[in-house]
């Protein structure tokens, strides 16, 4: 089994905080993926990161790739309440599926 | 078509009954996979399939759970007998190759099931 550990698990924070939720695991991943899930919706893909150490900025998030391609991580500046919802990873590798992480809900209070 | 289309959205089923839910992947994606996911939670892999055959089935639960996929395309996840822990969203996803290949998968909405 290949595991990916988010934290935290729950956040609430006010607008215009900054959080970060990490994604972490012992196996190596060819490829990582972020998604964001609203109630009721599928998730939706938000980013693509396949090179150690690599960082993608979309508007007023940024994700990072670990140097070993074991971790990553994702970066929310000023949170907006449209920020809202759960945040998950995927990994890629040799399997035959996308090993999805534990999830983060993240709450943002106007 | 444009996104991963899934029916029905929401199911209400009785303990006992079998229940079919459907999956349209994105025109010309050989990748297609089955999730579930429970309350809040994150996503449990059923099966993948790369055309039309299921190289990996592990992640199904139980003998009760099937599914197929024909043409390439449409995939149908059928649940005999329902039980009550059955109920969950399931989800389905299509890439254009498989996950080894560092493709991107695309989710559909989910079919809501529940069962009493």
């Amino acid at each position: 089994t290949q595991l990916l550990e988010q934290s935290p698990q729950f956040l609430s924070i006010q607008e215009g905080e900054n959080l970060t939720v990490y994604c972490n695991s012992s196996s190596v991943f060819s490829s990582l993926q972020w998604y964001r899930q609203e109630p009721g919706e599928g998730p939706v893909l938000l980013v693509t990161v396949v090179t150690g150490g690599e960082v993608k900025k979309l508007k007023r998030l940024t994700f990072q790739f670990g140097d070993a391609r074991k971790d990553s991580s994702l970066h929310i500046t000023a949170a907006q309440p449209g920020d809202t919802g759960l945040y998950l990873c995927a990994g890629s590798n040799t399997g035959n599926q996308f090993y999805f992480g534990t999830g983060t809900s993240l709450t943002v209070i106007p | 078509g444009a996104g991963v289309s899934q029916s029905p959205s929401n199911k209400v089923t009785e303990k006992g009954k079998d229940v079919e839910l459907r999956c349209d992947p994105i025109s010309g994606h050989t990748a297609l996979y089955w999730y579930r996911q429970s309350l809040g939670q994150g996503l449990e892999f059923l099966i993948y399939f790369q055309g039309n055959s299921a190289p990996d089935k592990s992640g199904l639960p139980s003998d009760r759970f099937s599914a197929e996929r024909t043409g390439g395309s449409v995939s149908t996840l059928t649940i005999q007998r329902t039980q009550q822990e059955d109920s969950a969203v399931y989800l389905c996803a299509s890439s254009l190759q498989g996950p080894r290949l560092n493709t991107e998968a695309f989710f559909g909405q989910g079919t809501r099931l529940t069962v009493v």
